[in-house]
């Protein structure tokens, strides 16, 4: 498959394990983050989001926490398995753009 | 619901070439951004369009342009190719009457090689 990046920081995991990406974003006045997962060969796909107003959002064995104090974005993936491998992108919106993240590959082995 | 879909899917061009992508948005999307993803500079923004207008432009030079019509599917051209520009270009739409702050969904991207 292609590569969508090289050099990224990565994260090994067993499966069932839980998994913590982090992200540390730039802009304090930033209102509206989300994750994205891409796949080897895919565009990114969304996974959750979450806005300015709230430090914690959760959906289905994803919950993103944001803090705004120390401008950290995290995502922890519960019971994760191989097909959570790919790599992980946080996104910010800045000045009415979004601005991605260099990204987090994550491995899971079996 | 048919997701974004971009074409061609790969492209090879040599220097000094234009080159046109295309981007078909989720049926009722009204806002088309494009996005330049290579394995330094990650995924950067290049420009949003909604309602045949662009809306928003990211720091890229005048060499890439775009289009939206009033289907919402939207073009990108870039001319005068350079060996940098070999990367992955992603479509996103999303419904936004506001700016790209609502969900952005991405197509598969065009892959294309500058030799």
């Amino acid at each position: 498959g292609e590569s969508v990046g090289l050099h990224l920081p990565t994260l090994s995991v067993q499966e069932g394990d839980n998994s913590i990406i982090n992200c540390a974003y730039s802009n304090s006045a930033s209102d509206y983050f989300i994750w994205y997962k891409q796949e080897s060969g895919k565009g990114p796909q969304f996974i959750i989001d979450i806005r300015s107003n709230m430090d914690k959002r959760q959906g289905q064995r994803v919950t993103v926490l944001l803090n705004k104090t120390v401008k950290h974005l995290s995502l922890q993936i519960a019971a994760t398995q191989p097909g959570d491998s790919a790599v992980y992108f946080c996104a910010e919106t800045l000045y009415s753009t979004l601005t991605f993240g260099k990204g987090t590959m994550l491995l899971v082995s079996p | 619901k048919a997701g974004v879909t971009q074409t061609p899917r790969y492209l090879i061009k040599t220097r000094g070439q234009q080159v046109t992508l295309s981007c078909s948005p989720i049926s009722g999307h009204r806002s088309v951004s494009w996005y330049q993803q290579t394995p330094g500079q990650g995924l950067q923004f290049l420009f949003e369009y909604f309602s045949e207008t662009q809306r928003n432009k990211g720091n890229f030079p005048g060499r890439f342009s775009g289009r939206q019509f009033s289907n919402s599917r939207s073009e990108m051209n870039v001319s005068t190719l350079e060996l940098g520009d070999s990367a992955l270009y992603l479509c996103a739409s999303s419904f936004s009457t506001s700016g790209p702050t609502d969900t952005q969904y991405f197509g598969p991207g065009t892959r294309l090689t500058v030799l």
